[in-house]
């Protein structure tokens, strides 16, 4: 069955970095566009990054350009978020997401959701 | 950058239809889909491209995008479906990914 969880999250200072991991199994990798939306506590669904199955296309939330940047690693089976320059109002449970489609610049919709992580900035 | 909106909330009592809309600007040139969101879970796609079902998902679930508001219909409610529902939307302008503030459903 198809898996996705994540890791990475924690507490970290304003400004500071962080490495979010997904690790994906029970599908083909290289097949599927992959998403990065958070949720601050009791808050609702804001899209992060996407980036479609083969690398290719990558596209980011305004509100996160330029400092955090999405990828992936098809011989691990592993989706990456790297973020920088950590800000407040960063702080949510970051889900790693499979969309039904490959391509990043459109979607079919999300399928599949890990648990999500929590990152906390403090 | 693309909006969409959604009720705040919509109250409905079992066994009635509950319908969500969700608005934005040419939503209807659009694919929308639908999210269902329970406390402490994460979210389930209930309909994708307006108003297909992913197996699994009830047929009282349908949705509809021929014009705006885009709308999720729950037909014969119950107390299962109590959750945040939210659309969501690829923007071919922005190259954004788009979701709708969610809608409460509270069942009475």
């Amino acid at each position: 069955q198809v898996q996705l969880v994540e890791s990475g999250g924690g507490v970290v200072q304003p400004g500071r970095s962080l490495r979010l991991s997904c690790g994906a199994s029970g599908f083909t990798f290289s097949s599927y566009g992959l998403h990065w939306v958070r949720q601050s506590p009791g808050k609702g669904l804001e899209w992060v990054a996407s980036i479609s199955y083969d690398g290719s296309e990558k596209y980011h939330a305004d509100s996160v350009k330029g400092r955090f940047t999405i990828s992936s690693d098809k011989f691990k089976n592993t989706l990456y978020l790297e973020m920088n320059s950590l800000r407040l109002e960063d702080t949510a449970f970051y889900h790693c997401a499979r969309d039904r489609l490959g391509a990043a610049s459109s979607s079919g919709g999300i399928d599949y959701w890990g648990q999500g992580t929590l990152v906390t900035v403090s | 950058s693309y909006v969409l909106t959604q009720p705040p909330s919509v109250s409905v009592a079992p066994g009635k239809t509950a319908r969500i809309t969700c608005a934005g600007n040419n939503v209807g040139s659009k694919s929308v889909h639908w999210y269902q969101q329970k406390p402490g879970q994460a979210p389930v796609l209930v309909i994708y491209y307006d108003s297909a079902r992913p197996s699994g998902i009830p047929e009282r679930f349908s949705g509809s995008n021929s014009g705006n508001p885009a709308s999720l219909t729950i037909s014969r409610v119950e107390a299962g479906d109590e959750a945040d529902y939210y659309c969501q939307v690829w923007d071919s302008d922005s190259n954004h990914y788009v979701f709708g503030p969610g809608t409460k459903v509270t069942v009475l």
